[in-house]
């Protein structure tokens, strides 16, 4: 059945340091890709989306291209604030239904 | 526009005990989803419904477990009789349609501890 796999955190940076957090999927046919985020005691909320191969999805700074040829949906982030830090979600909507399957989630702290 | 709302925030329970979790999806949307976050297993997603209609409740635990849209703007979570293994963050989130593409709202969460 069709999954994401997303790196495990904790993620540790300083702040305006470079981010990537990877990201990749198996899934039938063209599913639509997203990136959620949650921050301390909230819900996830979207954080941007591709719905096609080599789409960019990008919000606040962040960045993601959908690669079909390695199925994968990297986040980016050239300089990062202590206002990222919150756990990031990668997920996949699939041709068949509505749902959304997520990934595990990975938790970012940005050091001052 | 008010987004979803999930109620109560909060919730501490004894074994035993039933539990109902509320949430009222935004207006205008066609799908409801409920879902559960704890540290050892993530997020799951429990059941989901279109229009009002459930679809997949495979991600139910058991028959402890049980959920209801009786119309487009309210659904329940019940839990009778409750355990502490249950005790995690119940997320309510909503959908304009069923396109695949389309993004889910989700609800502030209610924090369940059964004791």
């Amino acid at each position: 059945g069709d999954s994401v796999t997303q790196m495990e955190g904790p993620v540790t940076l300083s702040e305006e340091a470079f981010l990537t957090i990877n990201c990749t999927y198996t899934a039938t046919g063209y599913p639509s890709l997203f990136w959620y985020v949650q921050y301390p005691g909230e819900g996830l909320q979207l954080l941007l989306k591709a719905t096609k191969a080599d789409d960019k999805g990008s919000n606040k700074g962040f960045e993601a291209t959908y690669r079909k040829e390695t199925t994968s949906f990297h986040l980016e982030k050239g300089s990062v604030q202590v206002s990222d830090s919150a756990v990031y979600f990668c997920a996949l909507s699939g041709n068949r239904d509505d749902k959304i399957i997520f990934g595990k989630g990975t938790r970012l702290h940005i050091l001052p | 526009d008010a987004g979803v709302i999930q109620s109560p925030r909060h919730e501490v329970t004894e074994m035993g005990q039933e539990v109902t979790l509320r949430c009222k999806p935004i207006s205008g949307h066609n799908s409801l989803f409920w879902y559960r976050q704890t540290m050892m297993r993530g997020l799951e997603l429990l059941i989901y419904f279109n229009n009002n209609v459930p679809i997949d409740d495979s991600g139910m635990p058991e028959d402890r477990f049980s959920a209801k849209m009786p119309n487009a703007s309210f659904s329940t979570l019940k839990i009778q009789p409750s355990e502490p293994r249950d005790s995690a963050v119940y997320f309510c989130a909503s959908s304009p349609s069923t396109l695949a593409q389309e993004t889910q709202y989700f609800g502030p969460g209610t924090r369940l501890l059964v004791l």
